[in-house]
């Protein structure tokens, strides 16, 4: 079964890190492009970071550029996205995402069920 | 603010067809692919059309999904129960270096 479960979400104060982790399973991973998409409370899916199937490439939302890395384990299956600095604004459910098509990076058709990740004092 | 507009909510009762829009500009949905997803109450988005217009295996095809210059749709016919749900569309964005853009969500409720 194709599966993705992420985990390290917590509660962290603001200036903090946190590091995700995302475990897949059930597919030949390096051979899929990866995002990172998150939910603050009530609002809608916002798009984090991207990273391309051998690190190719990798994007990020401006709204966490310089704070946020994101990063792949080919051999562990794994994928991760570090988070230092963190703000307030950046309270949400942090999804891994699965890019199944090679033309469009909005593509997603695996999502795990989600880590949660509260900033706050 | 989001940079793909989608109106708030939209209603319809059992049977019916409800359809959902989603307005862009010429560097993302002018130019690039368009997809949709339904997130029901406390679950994790699910893909329904990529590519403009294409279903995934298993989605009904009630679920249709249609792109005209800087706008595309998403119309869901003989509309039940279980589509009650929040929805969005996406696509890539030339600007900025490349990002994923989402709309705002509309939330489908069956009257």
């Amino acid at each position: 079964e194709v599966q993705l479960l992420e985990s390290g979400g917590g509660l962290v104060k603001p200036g903090g890190s946190l590091r995700l982790s995302c475990a897949a399973s059930g597919f030949t991973f390096r051979s899929y492009s990866m995002n990172w998409v998150r939910q603050a409370p009530g609002k809608g899916l916002e798009w984090v970071a991207s990273i391309g199937g051998s690190s190719s490439f990798i994007y990020y939302a401006d709204s966490v550029k310089g704070r946020f890395t994101i990063s792949r384990d080919n051999v562990d299956n794994s994928l991760y996205l570090q988070m230092n600095s963190l703000r307030a604004e950046d309270t949400a459910v942090y999804y891994c995402t699965r890019v199944f098509t090679l033309i469009a990076q909005n593509d997603m058709d695996v999502w795990g069920k989600g880590t949660t990740v509260t900033v706050s004092s | 603010q989001s940079v793909l507009t989608q109106p708030p909510s939209a209603s319809e009762t059992p049977g019916q067809r409800v359809t959902i829009s989603c307005s862009g500009s010429i560097s993302n949905v002018g130019t690039n692919p368009v997809s949709w997803y339904q997130q029901l109450p406390g679950t994790a988005p699910k893909l329904l059309i990529y590519n403009n217009n294409k279903r995934p295996s298993g989605v009904p095809d009630r679920f249709f999904g249609s792109k005209s210059g800087t706008s595309a749709s998403l119309a869901i016919g003989g509309l039940q129960s279980e589509d009650e749900a929040d929805y969005y569309c996406s696509a890539w964005d030339d600007s900025l270096n490349g990002r994923v853009v989402f709309g705002g969500g509309t939330k489908v409720t069956v009257l």
